[in-house]
């Protein structure tokens, strides 16, 4: 079974700018997690979708965003970029929402210049 | 104030050592993960547990409830176990890390 992808792997984008991030979850996972992870803060959660709908939200500003599509991959947005966005930006699924074993995917390596 | 807190910050073991890893929270939890990620940013799922112990190969990770704290032990470690390993909780609808435990062990 394939594991959880993520697309692009490293971005490089300018302040203001917006980006899409997308992740593909493991085959008959329904729960798709996002995570941003800086040296400063470590990891943190943004949000968790399942079956189409956002089911919980981390602290973050309404510049994040995402949606769930009907096949569950998943897609984050940030827009206005700020040079504090830089981060790494996993995803993550699972077969049901929390509790549940979650697997990770390799993550977007997202540079803000 | 950290919802999760993860000691000790650094290790630095020789091949073979038993090593443990501490983790103690503030908040009530539905469960407890613990998180591996190697360089390049990998993270690997290693447990979660909402009670008890869990064991896998070398790895065994147990939960105390009531203390509110839970520890990650490996035994007979070995240098492909150097990474950093992350405690995380589940309280309600969110997620708390803990800082993380950089671990090396040296051949």
């Amino acid at each position: 079974k394939a594991g959880v992808t993520q697309t692009p792997r490293y971005l490089i984008k300018t302040r203001g700018q917006q980006v899409t991030l997308s992740c593909s979850p493991i085959s008959g996972h329904r729960s798709v997690s996002w995570y941003q992870q800086t040296p400063g803060q470590g990891l943190q959660f943004l949000f968790e979708y399942f079956s189409e709908t956002q089911r919980n939200k981390g602290n973050f500003p309404g510049r994040f965003s995402g949606r769930q599509f009907s096949n569950s991959r998943s897609e984050m947005n940030v827009s206005t970029l700020e040079l504090g966005d830089s981060a790494l930006y996993l995803c993550a699924s699972s077969l049901a929402i929390y509790p549940e074993t979650q697997y990770f995917g390799p993550g977007t390596r997202l540079l803000v210049l | 104030k950290n919802e999760v807190e993860q000691s000790p910050q650094n290790l630095t073991a020789q091949e073979g050592e038993f090593i443990t890893i501490n983790c103690s929270y503030s908040v009530g939890i539905s469960a407890l993960h613990w998180l591996q990620q190697h360089p390049g940013g990998g993270i690997v799922s290693l447990f979660m547990l909402s009670s008890g112990k869990k064991k896998h190969g070398r790895l065994i990770a147990t939960i105390n409830i009531q203390e509110k704290h839970s520890s990650l032990h490996i035994t007979a470690s070995h240098p492909r176990d150097s990474a950093v390993y992350i405690c995380a909780v589940i309280t309600g609808n969110q997620f708390y890390f803990g800082t993380g435990t950089s671990l090396t062990v040296i051949p």
